[in-house]
């Protein structure tokens, strides 16, 4: 079965603080990929990175930054010096399906990030 | 903005009633997702068209139906509606048919609200 888990459901911070968004996954295809997403309170999904399962290269992004560790099943995303700005439910989406049946996204729960002045 | 855009906004009605919920993909893009996000269920995936024809089905109620037109917008229709249909429905798009390697881009979505 197919499953996303971020078990953070609220994290609040000060501006400037480093914070890392845990999300677990479960699988049992050998080929899919992970995303993230971010909702601001404006309530619109914004696309923020997408990774396939054979590439475990980390990811950078200017103050983002992602770690996929098969291992542990695990594509965490941490924000470096927080900004009031990135308050928001963050996202982690894995694919799934197959070529005749067709691919949608499976979400988790989603991460509440306030930070605070 | 994502380039994805949905009709109407904001939507209340009443229960029992039907409404229509419009999305017009990216330019380019063939492929159109529905998902409903509710307090309950989280952002659960409904239905997927690729050029005209359904591909991928989700927990998509009877009561539910959508389609994809010629020009590739689509329409998600929802009747009789229920209290617990109140949520907001969102629209995505990819270029292709959705295959793993597709990132989905996300209009504003459509808040529906059942009296």
């Amino acid at each position: 079965a197919q499953k996303v888990t971020q078990a953070q459901t609220e994290i609040s911070v000060v501006e400037k603080e480093d914070v890392t968004l845990d999300c677990v996954y479960e699988t049992r295809d050998t080929t899919y990929y992970l995303f993230w997403y971010k909702q601001p309170p404006s309530g619109e999904l914004v696309f923020l990175i997408r990774r396939n399962s054979f590439d475990e290269q980390n990811e950078i992004s200017g103050r983002y930054s992602w770690n996929f560790q098969k291992s542990t099943s695990s594509f965490n995303f941490t924000i470096t010096a927080s900004q009031v700005v990135d308050s928001a439910v963050y996202f982690c989406a894995l694919s799934w399906g197959n070529s005749n049946s067709g691919y949608a996204l499976n979400f988790g729960k989603g991460t509440s990030l306030l930070v605070t002045p | 903005d994502s380039g994805v855009t949905q009709t109407p906004k904001h939507l209340i009605t009443a229960t029992g009633q039907r409404v229509t919920l419009r999305c017009s993909p990216r330019s380019g893009d063939l492929s159109v997702y529905w998902y409903q996000q509710s307090l309950d269920q989280g952002l659960q995936f409904l239905i997927q068209y690729y050029n005209g024809e359904e591909r991928a089905k989700g927990n998509i109620l009877e009561r539910f139906s959508a389609q994809q037109f010629p020009d590739l917008h689509s329409e998600l229709n929802l009747s009789s509606l229920e209290l617990g249909d109140s949520a907001l429905y969102f629209c995505a798009s990819s270029v292709l048919a959705g295959g793993y390697t597709d990132t989905q881009y996300f209009g504003p979505g459509t808040r529906l609200t059942v009296l």
